[in-house]
């Protein structure tokens, strides 16, 4: 069973770091694209960011360019998103992803999430 | 980025009724689209893929098809699980991935 699991959220003040890491299980983790979605409670999606599965052809979402990392580590089959400069309109449940194939451009398995709040 | 424009943001309908979802984009997309289903509290969930490509395990009442900036999406007959918002979302610009607003599915 494909399993996603979420973890390091929490309550971090502007201008602060945080860094989300997803457990994946259940498949052949190097095989799949993986992409972070974030969603604020009560409204639409949002893609952050995703890449192949041996993380090639990285991409940002304009939002976040320049503060956010994606990284993954198979060996764990792990993956992260380092949140540097964060804001207020950061504040979401950041979801990880797997692509449908070694793309990330099609989700075909989520995690519950992990909230993240930025407040002062 | 490509904006995809979803509608209506919400519907109401009885059980067993037909409902109909759109997706318009900005630009040409060609087959470039899903359809997610989200429950109150849950992740959302792959429907549709490539536009008209039911994922696996999905019941056959869900359905989509369009191509180019014109997308719609079929629930043939609303069953009470069918309750959730839906969203549409393009992967031909994979720099920037985006989904429509959403459409909120509700029993009449």
């Amino acid at each position: 069973e494909v399993q996603l699991v979420e973890s390091g959220g929490g309550v971090v003040r502007p201008g602060g770091s945080l860094r989300l890491s997803c457990a994946a299980s259940g498949f052949t983790f190097d095989d799949y694209g993986m992409s972070w979605v974030r969603q604020v409670p009560g409204k639409g999606l949002e893609w952050v960011s995703g890449f192949n599965w041996n993380g090639g052809n990285t991409a940002y979402a304009d939002s976040v360019k320049g503060r956010f990392t994606i990284s993954r580590d198979n060996a764990k089959n792990s993956l992260y998103l380092q949140m540097n400069s964060l804001r207020a309109e950061d504040t979401a449940l950041y979801h990880c992803a797997r692509g449908s194939s070694s793309w990330y451009g099609t989700f075909d398995f989520w995690g519950q999430g992990t909230l993240v709040t930025v407040s002062s | 980025d490509i904006q995809m424009t979803q509608s209506p943001s919400s519907l109401s309908a009885s059980v067993g009724d037909r409902v109909t979802i759109t997706c318009q984009a900005s630009q040409d997309i060609s087959n470039y689209l899903n359809w997610y289903q989200q429950k109150p509290g849950k992740a959302p969930k792959l429907l549709i893929y490539d536009a008209s490509s039911l994922e696996t395990g999905v019941p056959s009442r869900f359905s989509g098809s369009g191509s180019g900036t014109d997308f719609t999406f079929t629930i043939s007959s609303l069953q009470p699980e069918d309750i959730a918002t839906y969203y549409c979302q393009q992967f031909d610009d994979l720099v920037a991935l985006t989904f429509g607003g959403g459409t909120k599915v509700e029993i009449k």
